[in-house]
Formats: structure tokens, C-alpha cells, sequence
């Protein structure tokens, strides 16, 4: 059963603390991507890959961080630089291609306390 | 530069109503145009999605859309709501070339509420 997982579902975290948000894809995927949305602001993307070993900021990508070691996974990194992380994450992926779908993961819900 | 702005932030209506949802963009070049649900708590669905040919699209759950070039628009419809039909929809735009392509810009979104 193909599908992106997106784990955990909640975090909690203190102020200060750097946490790993997971992603993996089994839906042989090249292109994957982390959004943040914020309540009435849509989905924001912090950062995208096209391909393994490789990945581009995109418009919020201060206090974040990434990596894309594996095809199917695409962790990202929540500093503590980042200045107001609370915030429910999603992870997506997709084809790389303008028209193609992005299918995106149940979501991880992050606070930070 | 593309950018996505969706007409009102809450829309209700009541069962078997009509539903309209308003979206239009800003682009460059041509756009690609996405409709995406979302339920409380949970991802992004794929309504529809309009790429080139048709300017109708129809998409899942009785959805369907339009693709005015000379409006920019965007706007969403389904000609008899449903109670199950609850819930906030983004439109977002891509381009087929230029520095934004292959990225979404999404809209602010949009809350359907469905009275019985």
C-alpha cells in the first residue's frame, strides 16, 4: 500500500531543543518537500528536493534544516534558531514535473514549549 | 513571481446548495492550477488539477472547476453540497517554466462549512 508517513503524529518539545520531523515515501518518488502551515497562512514550503543528495530552500527555510540521503526519505531538522516552530508540518512528494501531483502525508503537529 | 489569493477565508452553505469557492492567481507564465481538501488534522487530497487542454476540469467528489485566463481565475464548484463536504480547500499555482517551476503557492485557504 503506497503512501507517504509522517511521524509522530504530536511532538512536544522545550524551548531551545533542536527535533527531527520524519518523512518517508514508498511511492518511488524523486521530488519530495516540507511545507509549514499556520492557521488562515496556507501551507508555506520550507524546503524541496528534486533528487537524492540534493535540495533547494524555499521561501521559509531560515531555522530549518535538511537532508535527502535516501530516495524515500527526507527528514527535516527544526532548530533552535527557528524563532516560532510551533506549527503542523506536512511532507510531500511527487514526480518531479510542473503539472504532476503532489501527495502529501498525514501531518506532524509540533509544540514547543 | 506567482502568488494565489482565495476570496473569503469561511464560506457556508446549506445541504444540497450550491457550492462555490473563489480562487484567483498571479503568474508569469501560464499556470498550473491545483484544488486541494483538507480535513481536520489530516494532509493535503487532490481535488483537480488543470495543466493544459480543457478549461473544465472535473475532479473528484462531484468537483469541478474553471480556468479563466482572461479573469484569473480559478473558482471552485459543485452544484449540490454535502454534510461530508466540510472542510478547508486550498487552491495553488505552479508554472511550467521559470524559477518557480515544479513549486506550489498555495492560497490562505478556505473553511466550508455545510449546514443540514
Amino acid at each position: 500500500d503506497g503512501g507517504i508517513t509522517q511521524s509522530p503524529k504530536y511532538l512536544f518539545r522545550k524551548e531551545g531543543q533542536n527535533v527531527t520531523l520524519s518523512c518517508e515515501q514508498n511511492l518511488n518518488h524523486d521530488a519530495m518537500y516540507w511545507y509549514r502551515q499556520d492557521p488562515g497562512q496556507g501551507l508555506r514550503l520550507i524546503y524541496y528536493s528534486q533528487i537524492v543528495n540534493d535540495f533547494q530552500k524555499g521561501d521559509i527555510a531560515e531555522g530549518y534544516s535538511v537532508s535527502r540521503e535516501k530516495k524515500e526519505s527526507f527528514p527535516l531538522t527544526v532548530t533552535s534558531a527557528q524563532k516560532n516552530p510551533t506549527a503542523f508540518y506536512l511532507c510531500a512528494s511527487s514526480r518531479w514535473g510542473a503539472d504532476n501531483e503532489q501527495f502529501f502525508g498525514p501531518g506532524t503537529r509540533l509544540t514547543v514549549l | 513571481a506567482q502568488s494565489v489569493t482565495q476570496l473569503g477565508s469561511h464560506v457556508s452553505v446549506s445541504e444540497g446548495a450550491l457550492v462555490l469557492l473563489r480562487c484567483n492567481y498571479s503568474s508569469s507564465v501560464p499556470p498550473y492550477l491545483f484544488w486541494y481538501v483538507q480535513y481536520p488534522n489530516q494532509g493535503l487530497q487532490l481535488l483537480l488539477k488543470y495543466t493544459t487542454g480543457a478549461t473544465l476540469v472535473k475532479g473528484i467528489n462531484g468537483f469541478e472547476a474553471e480556468f479563466k485566463k482572461s479573469e484569473t481565475s480559478f473558482h471552485l464548484t459543485k452544484p449540490s453540497a454535502h454534510m461530508s463536504d466540510a472542510a478547508e480547500y486550498f487552491c495553488a499555482v505552479t508554472n511550467a517554466g521559470g524559477t518557480s517551476y515544479g513549486k506550489l503557492t498555495f492560497g490562505q485557504g478556505t473553511i466550508l462549512t455545510v449546514h443540514p
